[in-house]
């Protein structure tokens, strides 16, 4: 099946820093989806990502759909200590069904006052 | 939030004992998913529906059963369960399918002893 490599697998930032995160896949993806996941509950969708080369803005959150349709990346401006948590990528490849979505390991965003 | 719940929250059964995962939804969407969560393993399908009585398996449905009755409820059922099902799983609902984003309910931490 597809595979999604996510990097970093982990940060550790100062409040007020940018973060940048990407997914690369082995497969092109029609869709691009960024979720985060706070401790003890579900991932929460925080950007959907529709079309190669589209760039979609979240508040302080931007995320962008590849050219090549193979990647993806979230970027956090002027983190925040609230920005804590597991951030997920997850995509479903061309051709694709109603069959679920291949997931990112995710990236541990912890960030240092 | 999308109207998913998901019951019991947290379960410690036995080893071989069933067990069956609930999940209810107020948002009449007609795809539904399971995923179980593991460390280093990320998310992880395992059945999924695309309307009443309508199922198929996902990546991981080796022990596994699930039913749809009625738009609102899909059921995860432990045949036997064992201790590699230890796992927190997570519902997910979608309206469109193969190019719609999914929610994910709260999970349900499942312990097998």
């Amino acid at each position: 099946g597809q595979q999604l490599n996510q990097s970093p697998q982990s940060m550790f930032i100062q409040e007020g820093e940018d973060v940048s995160m990407n997914c690369t896949s082995s497969s092109i993806f029609n869709t691009w989806l960024w979720y985060k996941q706070d401790p003890g509950e579900g991932p929460v969708l925080l950007i959907a990502l529709y079309k190669a080369g589209e760039l979609t803005s979240n508040g302080r959150l931007t995320a962008q759909f590849g050219i090549t349709r193979k990647d993806s990346f979230l970027n956090i401006s002027a983190s925040i200590p609230s920005d804590v948590g597991i951030y997920f990528c997850a995509g479903r490849a061309r051709g694709g069904g109603a069959d679920g979505l291949t997931f990112g390991k995710g990236t541990h965003l912890i960030i240092q006052p | 939030d999308a109207g998913i719940t998901q019951s019991p929250r947290h379960k410690v059964t036995e080893t071989g004992t069933p067990v069956t995962l609930r999940c209810h939804q107020t948002e009449n969407h007609r795809y539904m998913y399971w995923y179980r969560q593991d460390p280093g393993h990320g998310l992880r399908l395992i059945h999924y529906s695309y309307g009443v009585k309508d199922t198929d398996k996902g990546e991981v449905s080796d022990g596994y059963s699930v039913s749809r009755s009625k738009t609102e409820d899909f059921l995860l059922t432990l045949e036997s369960a064992t201790s590699s099902q230890t796992s927190v799983y997570f519902c997910a609902i979608s309206d469109r399918g193969g190019t719609d984003t999914q929610y994910f309910g709260p999970g349900t931490r499942l312990t097998v002893l």
